[in-house]
């Protein structure tokens, strides 16, 4: 039981470059969550998911998109990288409900140059 | 607007020494209240939930304890070891925002020999 795993670890990204940032869990649960940590700052939901299919934004979703093809598998797409979007990138899961324990990955700190 | 905000900022302890961290919140209308513990370089981990119906709840050596009147919160951890240097975030979740969370931006604790 990995519990949720995240890729890569770190990235540098130039100015205007895209990537994805890979988030997948194996505890079947049906909530799903991306957040950014800058520094001295409280972690931003970006954006989150309550099923496959179904997917809204959080608190700062401009410059982001994402995905929820599966259950396991909530990827985090970055168009036209900006350096306002160096972070460091969290996803977590939870069961379904106000009351469940968000589970968080080990993170991605990408940095745009 | 929903915050949360701790106090000290920082704090550095002698091993075996307690300590106590604060948080205040304007979170309404208040679900529930969490404790995270993040190492650096990790995600966070849960040490703890609160109702606002609960005073007081453990985990070891970590005691959390709640005033929904005052809005305020507590993390009180007895006997600190080494292991215990990590930052501490408050985590409020209000009714009807589904399972998201407004984070503080934490206390970053420093346990020395």
């Amino acid at each position: 039981n990995a519990g949720v795993t995240q890729t890569p670890k770190f990235r540098i990204l130039k100015i205007g470059q895209s990537m994805t940032l890979q988030c997948a869990q194996d505890m079947n649960h049906n909530y799903m969550y991306w957040y950014r940590q800058d520094p001295g700052m409280g972690l931003k939901l970006i954006y989150y998911s309550v099923g496959a299919g179904i997917t809204d934004k959080g608190e700062v979703p401009n410059g982001y998109n994402v995905s929820r093809s599966t259950t396991e598998d909530f990827p985090l797409r970055l168009e036209l990288a900006a350096p306002s979007q160096t972070s460091v990138y969290f996803c977590a899961s939870s069961g379904t409900g106000g009351w469940y324990e968000q589970y968080f990955g080990p993170g991605t700190r990408l940095t745009v140059t | 607007k929903n915050q949360v905000e701790q106090s000290p900022q920082s704090l550095i302890i002698l091993e075996g020494k307690n300590c106590t961290l604060q948080c205040n919140y304007t979170v309404s209308p208040f679900s529930n209240l969490r404790w995270y513990k993040q190492d650096t370089g990790r995600g966070p981990v849960s040490l703890t939930i609160m109702t606002f119906s609960e005073n007081t709840k453990s985990n070891g050596r970590y005691t959390a304890t709640l005033d929904a009147d005052t809005k305020q919160s507590s993390l009180h951890i007895t006997a600190s070891q080494l292991s215990d240097s990590a930052s501490y975030i408050c985590v409020v979740s209000f009714t009807g925002g589904g399972n998201k969370l407004t984070f503080g931006t934490g206390t970053q604790l420093k346990v020395e020999l």
